[in-house]
């Protein structure tokens, strides 16, 4: 089945680590896409990339890190720079158009 | 002001009630206009699809927008407590990749 696996579900971080969240799709969508949410505040941009080797700093890009060296895979690293990292990520993807997003599963990311 | 508003609720029912799900949006471009459903800590999975103004039907889901009052809606009918969730609503517009922007969602409670 085609879809999209962010992997771990869970994360616990120690202050000062840097940790990186997994996605992978099978769906060959061009665009992918990191959200972070936050109780109360909705879906916050982070990083998005529309093709391999090229990525753009959606709103809330500071304390984070991406790549994309595969069509299939766009990981994201959280780093010791992002003070307040708590909170629930997901990774997106679409293709060219207007036709949706397909959701991950998310990774629900503690600071310990 | 957002680009999109939506009431974060909660919204409290009894079972079988018919539910009224709402966003205002502000960006005239838009004209692809989605709701996503969300069940606590999961991923948004896209639930109804609309393109311009009309009505879209699907089971006891029906989806609204009314261009010209930059209004779109969401019906639930017979509500059951397994449409428990968070409702965001996801509107874009224009050519080629299109970022998707999203209300902040209002969760929905079923009673039985």
């Amino acid at each position: 089945d085609g879809g999209i696996t962010q992997s771990p579900k869970y994360l616990f971080r120690k202050e000062g680590q840097n940790v990186t969240l997994s996605c992978e799709q099978n769906l060959n969508h061009d665009a992918m896409y990191w959200y972070r949410q936050d109780p109360g505040q909705g879906l916050r941009l982070i990083y998005y990339s529309q093709i391999v080797n090229d990525f753009q700093k959606g709103d809330i890009a500071e304390g984070y890190s991406v790549s994309r060296e595969k069509k299939e895979s766009f990981p994201l690293t959280v780093t010791s720079a992002q003070k307040n990292p708590t909170a629930f990520y997901l990774c997106a993807s679409s293709n060219r158009g207007n036709y949706g997003y397909t959701f991950g599963s998310g990774t629900r990311l503690t600071v310990v | 002001q957002k680009e999109v508003e939506q009431d974060p609720g909660p919204l409290s029912v009894p079972e079988g009630a018919i539910v009224s799900l709402n966003c205002t949006y502000s960006n005239s471009a838009f004209q692809y206009f989605m709701w996503y459903r969300q069940y606590s800590r999961k991923g948004p999975e896209l639930l109804m699809y609309t393109y311009s103004s009309g009505n879209k039907e699907d089971g006891r889901f029906t989806a609204q927008v009314d261009k010209s009052s930059k209004y779109i809606s969401l019906f639930i009918r017979d509500s059951q407590p397994s449409d428990s969730a968070t409702y965001l609503c996801a509107m874009s517009g224009g050519t080629g990749f299109q970022k998707l922007v999203f209300g902040t969602g209002t969760r929905l409670l079923v009673s039985p």
